[in-house]
């Protein structure tokens, strides 16, 4: 069966600090990743999504990168955090080519401090 | 997720109303949200109402709030072909930015 795996689910970093964090997907092969956050009171905003090694596209510009070395990982980092980087971050797949199934992480809750 | 839970299929005739449906058990829940998710694409957000509304209408969308059942529902009036998409509920605790997704509703709109 297909299995997402997120960590960590809760994060406290400082202002300037660096941030990675991982997604990993089992059972399935060339998905679609995504990285999605939210802040408190808004709704997900699509952050990147992957549809193969080494292909990242950004929806929005910011302070944060993604990275896929492997199939089924996919890295969300930054160099240096800022306040407005809170917030609660989700990992997601679906299928190739056409995305009729999405599947989520369980999530991780990020404060910057 | 498993605090918040869909149907998987909803199967409707163009020019008809959806009705998608969708039960939470955290009683503290703030905001619920209604997310699209077309083939290939991102989540989109459609609505949310917070928890102390009955009722939000914007525009062929009306959410549906019972508090007492945790019973949150979505319908969309004048379904057309580009409604055909996932639909996820998902709320959100009061004072807490993490979301619980349902596991979506397949929506597909037939001629």
């Amino acid at each position: 069966s297909q299995t997402i795996h997120q960590w960590p689910a809760t994060l406290v970093q400082p202002v300037g600090s660096p941030l990675s964090l991982e997604c990993t997907v089992e059972g399935t092969s060339n998905p679609n990743l995504y990285w999605y956050r939210q802040a408190a009171g808004r709704g997900l905003q699509l952050l990147f999504y992957s549809v193969g090694i080494g292909q990242i596209s950004s929806e929005v510009p910011q302070n944060l990168s993604a990275s896929r070395p492997q199939d089924r990982q996919f890295i969300l980092s930054s160099k240096k955090l800022l306040l407005s980087d809170s917030g609660f971050y989700l990992c997601a797949w679906d299928t190739t080519p056409l995305g009729t199934e999405a599947f989520f992480g369980q999530g991780t809750r990020l404060t910057v401090v | 997720g498993e605090d918040v839970e869909q149907s998987l299929f909803l199967s409707v005739r163009e020019g008809d109303s959806s009705v998608i449906n969708c039960t939470y058990t955290d009683s503290s829940s703030t905001y619920l949200y209604w997310y699209k998710q077309e083939p290939g694409a991102g989540l989109q957000l459609l609505t949310y109402i917070f928890s102390n509304m009955d009722m939000k209408q914007d525009q062929r969308l009306t959410v549906l709030l019972n508090k007492k059942d945790k019973h949150l529902s979505l319908r969309i009036a004048d379904t057309q072909t580009g409604d055909s998409a996932i639909y996820f509920c998902a709320e959100s605790p009061f004072n807490d930015y993490k979301l619980s997704f349902g596991a979506g509703t397949t929506v597909t709109v037939r001629a």
